[in-house]
């Protein structure tokens, strides 16, 4: 039973196309939350949703954007891929912020 | 805002030797902390967490780590690591109260030597 599953794994796209990552938690958590991973390592949180009301923004560009259909289901679009959108972006879900949280496998996105 | 330091990038360090990873971190009110690891082509998992109450927590895989309040500090150690905890591992800070976000720290990759 996967809790925090991701769509697609890999993700090889040209510069300037749109693409969308699903996420989907079967956890029965309220919060969910878009991270993104550089080359180095680098975790930045991008965004956090709670009972589909989206309460975390950072400082994201807005060619990138959340939807949240139900608290199981965060999705991230992406408009106009740049070079630097190059990066591992993880889900997360968790209960409450005090909560642990618990990680997808991630999206391995390449913009060529 | 809250920030975490970790000093060191990478830890090499023999199977079955003792290990210690740094954590320092900054912030101006009470702090939950967190470490997590990241194994190869994998998502993070919590290997252990502070809140409040005591110090000392104890987490999975034999990692333990201590708050200390006057050093903003929350170190993990192990007494003797193996191959398998070869990792990369993160520290994390998050404000108590309300709709906080987590700050994550840069890592550090422990490589285990056997």
């Amino acid at each position: 039973d996967t809790a925090v599953s991701q769509t697609p794994k890999y993700l090889v796209t040209q510069m300037g196309n749109d693409k969308s990552i699903k996420c989907e938690q079967n956890l029965g958590h309220d919060t969910m939350y878009w991270y993104k991973q550089d080359s180095k390592k680098f975790l930045k949180i991008m965004f956090s949703y709670n009972n589909k009301e989206l309460i975390i923004n950072e400082t994201v560009p807005n060619r990138f954007s959340p939807k949240s259909p139900d608290k199981a289901h965060l999705n991230l679009h992406i408009n106009s891929l740049e070079l630097g959108d190059s990066a591992v972006y993880f889900c997360a879900s968790n209960r409450g912020q005090q909560e642990t949280q618990y990680f997808g496998p991630g999206t391995r996105l390449l913009v060529l | 805002a809250q920030s975490v330091t970790q000093l060191d990038s990478q830890v090499p360090v023999f199977e079955e030797a003792p290990v210690e990873l740094r954590c320092n971190y900054s912030s101006s009110v009470s702090v939950y902390l967190f470490w997590y690891v990241q194994y190869p082509n994998q998502g993070l998992q919590l290997l252990l967490k502070y809140l409040s109450g005591s110090t000392l927590v104890k987490g999975i895989n034999g990692f333990e780590a201590e708050f200390n309040k006057s050093q903003t500090s929350f170190h993990l150690r192990k007494p003797s690591v193996h191959i398998s905890d070869t990792a990369e591992y993160f520290c994390a800070v998050s404000r108590s109260g309300g709709y906080q976000k987590v700050t994550f720290g840069t890592g550090t990759k422990l490589q285990v030597i056997p």
